[in-house]
């Protein structure tokens, strides 16, 4: 299974930009890059995705490298509300369902 | 809709004792997911169906896991005898079809004590 690499950890201060980084260097051509967050308490939930190009919806935006072996979720304004862990993970292929493997993510806190 | 439901939210047992955990995925979703999360571990996926068909199983820890899925609307995964390293947090999770632009649905997960 392609694995992804984040930082365990990272601050931020209430109302920056915050940029969470993932690296991906074995995806493949198929693979999605997905981002889930995991709030206190509750399960992950979806954030965003993206195959090639960078994306944006209401909650991020999410930055492709132009090879595909990194990505970085950004999150404009960060809100106490936004302190999560964060899981950078390559979707399943088209064909058949992979198994979806979470890592540790990488746990944001922010600062008032 | 009404999202991924999961019962009990909290379930407190003793050793030994069988335990059953159950999760009605979001209407019309093909998938169903069930995970396991500890702090030593994460995220552990033990199990998933298609169309109710259990497709991988490898994730299940042991003989005292089992899960069915008897219908397109309910599944349940059962731990006995239980034993006190299965205290977690389990998640189902579901999604309507194969392809990477699919999203996981999921519950608000079960918190599982086995004293």
């Amino acid at each position: 299974d392609a694995k992804t690499t984040q930082p365990n950890s990272m601050e931020s201060n209430e109302e920056e930009p915050v940029h969470l980084p993932c690296n991906h260097s074995t995806i493949s051509g198929t693979d999605y890059i997905h981002w889930y967050r995991q709030l206190p308490s509750q399960g992950p939930e979806y954030v965003i995705h993206g195959l090639t190009s960078n994306v944006n919806n209401r909650m991020a935006s999410l930055a492709i490298a132009e090879d595909r072996k990194s990505s970085t979720l950004i999150l404009h304004r960060a809100t106490l509300r936004d302190a999560a862990v964060y899981y950078c993970i390559l979707s399943w292929r088209k064909t058949s369902y992979d198994k979806v493997i979470f890592g540790p993510g990488t746990s944001l806190s922010v600062i008032p | 809709d009404a999202g991924v439901i999961q019962s009990p939210r909290h379930e407190v047992t003793e050793m030994g004792q069988e335990v059953t955990l159950r999760c009605k995925p979001i209407s019309g979703h093909d998938y169903l997911f069930w995970y396991r999360q500890t702090m030593m571990r994460g995220l552990e996926l033990l199990i998933y169906f298609n169309n109710n068909v259990p497709i991988d199983d490898s994730g299940m820890p042991e003989d005292r896991f089992s899960a069915k899925m008897p219908n397109a609307s309910f599944s349940t995964l059962k731990i006995q005898p239980s034993e006190p390293r299965d205290s977690a947090v389990y998640f189902c999770a579901s999604s309507f079809r194969p392809g990477g632009n699919e999203k996981l649905f999921f519950g608000s997960g079960t918190q599982l004590s086995v004293l």
